[in-house]
């Protein structure tokens, strides 16, 4: 068990919904990264918070968009679901220094219908 | 997005036996990770590099760090069931520094499969 965790574990929305996921970083850890992961496709980096500031993102439209708390939990919203957005979202989180690596929860699968 | 070569894509292979996977990239990583993930779950780690030419041991696992920091490969010896899982390598790009230790781009994952 990583201590990160996450909710819900899992989501049914409809397209053009708005949706907002959650995550509780592992004690100790500033930095949260939010993935998504297709069915059968490796997780890709969708953006990372460090410090309540966006800090670095992938290939993602605006309507990904994310807050980081002081506490350093995260939220992950995304806008206008289109049926593609259907996926596994993981949060990772890390203590942001040199050669300290990133723990995943567990994720939240979200269905698009 | 960009996605590391992964191979193989998937393994059948008898309790017992060794296996071998590798990881290769057009760019340079400064670091290689390596993950284990179980249906429902959030990858976990398992082996994580950090210099070129790192051969480092977890256990029956063992993975090593490129040369060219452009590869990695993991072996894991005298399989178990409990091995079953989709494996997946994961690089920090050379240009991730400062606080962004958490982008990585990840392979398309090694699907495990151990018959007793």
């Amino acid at each position: 068990e990583t201590g990160v965790t996450q909710s819900p574990t899992h989501l049914i929305k409809t397209r053009g919904q708005q949706v907002t996921l959650r995550c509780s970083s592992q004690s100790g850890h500033n930095t949260v990264s939010w993935y998504q992961q297709a069915l059968g496709q490796g997780p890709q980096f969708i953006f990372q918070y460090y410090r309540e500031e966006e800090n670095g993102r992938g290939n993602f439209p605006p309507r990904f968009s994310g807050l980081q708390f002081p506490n350093y939990s995260s939220e992950l919203n995304v806008n206008a679901l289109e049926l593609d957005d259907s996926a596994l979202y993981l949060c990772a989180s890390s203590a942001g220094g040199q050669d300290t690596e990133a723990f995943f929860g567990q994720g939240t699968r979200l269905t698009v219908v | 997005g960009q996605q590391l070569n992964q191979s193989p894509q998937s393994m059948f292979i008898q309790e017992g036996e060794d296996v071998s996977m590798n990881c290769t990239s057009s760019s340079i990583f400064n670091t290689w990770l390596w993950y284990k993930q179980d249906p429902g779950e959030g990858p976990v780690l398992l082996i994580a590099l950090y210099k070129a030419g790192e051969l480092t041991s977890n256990g029956r696992l063992t993975a090593q760090f490129g040369i060219t920091r452009k590869d990695s490969f993991l072996n894991i010896s005298a399989s178990i069931p409990s091995d079953v899982g989709i494996y997946f390598c994961a690089g920090r790009p050379s240009n991730a520094g400062g606080t962004s230790y958490g982008k990585l781009t990840f392979g398309q994952g090694t699907i495990l499969t151990v018959h007793p």
